[in-house]
């Protein structure tokens, strides 16, 4: 199985500061098609999963544009330009290159 | 809108049995795979089990393999996950959610508890 490692797990940010979350598979990311498909979600308190990021750096409609994904092969980030309050939760990376599919095991951003 | 509205979830024994239920709408359902993933209380997320749109291939994590069955009713744009042999360690919110690679849209999620 394609192990998928966070870092940090735990991200106090000021508000209004940058943060970044590292996500690095233990496999190649790259499929067949050329593509690679590299997922990134948000978790709020109490709530469902929400995509923001797909195939690596594709943000979601509706996403902030604060939000960015970047990477390749085997190494990525999420970055948050500017924190604000409504970023507060937990940031998942998954990979759906190979079965089965694998998540991160999730960071978790709070306001200092 | 695309919407997913899970159902069914709920108290069982070890060893017992439970069907899932995952209502879709808002998009055309033959035209996606369909994915089940779970999260234990204060864990992380584990995808479970794949179905495609296609040819009706399914896909199961190791940890449910032989134990869970994934289906789908085109002609009522539902998803489901039959539950066999539950353990305590199956406890969890169980959400689906769109593709089996995009992942797009995710339901509310339905609590499952295994306990004695």
């Amino acid at each position: 199985d394609v192990v998928m490692t966070q870092s940090p797990l735990s991200l106090p940010v000021t508000l209004g500061q940058p943060a970044s979350i590292s996500c690095r598979s233990s496999q190649s990311l790259v499929y067949s098609d050329g593509n690679t498909y590299l997922n990134w979600f948000q978790q709020r308190p109490g709530q469902s999963p929400r995509r923001l990021i797909y195939k690596v750096s594709n943000r979601d409609s509706g996403v902030p544009d604060r939000f960015s994904g970047s990477g390749s092969g085997t190494d990525f980030t999420l970055k948050i330009s500017r924190v604000e309050a409504e970023d507060v939760g937990v940031y998942y990376c998954m990979q759906a290159t190979h079965w089965p599919r694998t998540f991160g095991q999730g960071t978790k951003l709070e306001i200092k | 809108e695309v919407q997913l509205l899970e159902s069914g979830g709920g108290l069982v024994q070890p060893g017992g049995s439970l069907r899932l239920s995952c209502a879709a709408s808002g998009f055309t359902f033959t035209s996606y795979a369909m994915t089940w993933v779970r999260q234990a209380p204060g864990k992380g997320l584990e995808w479970v089990s794949t179905i495609s749109n296609s040819d009706g291939s399914t896909y199961y994590a190791d940890s449910v393999k032989g134990r869970f069955t994934i289906s789908r009713d085109n002609s009522k744009n539902t998803l489901y996950l039959h539950m066999n042999s539950l353990r305590l360690e199956d406890t969890a919110v169980y959400y689906c959610a769109k593709g089996a690679v995009g992942f797009d849209c995710w339901g509310q999620g339905t609590l499952v508890t295994v306990s004695s």
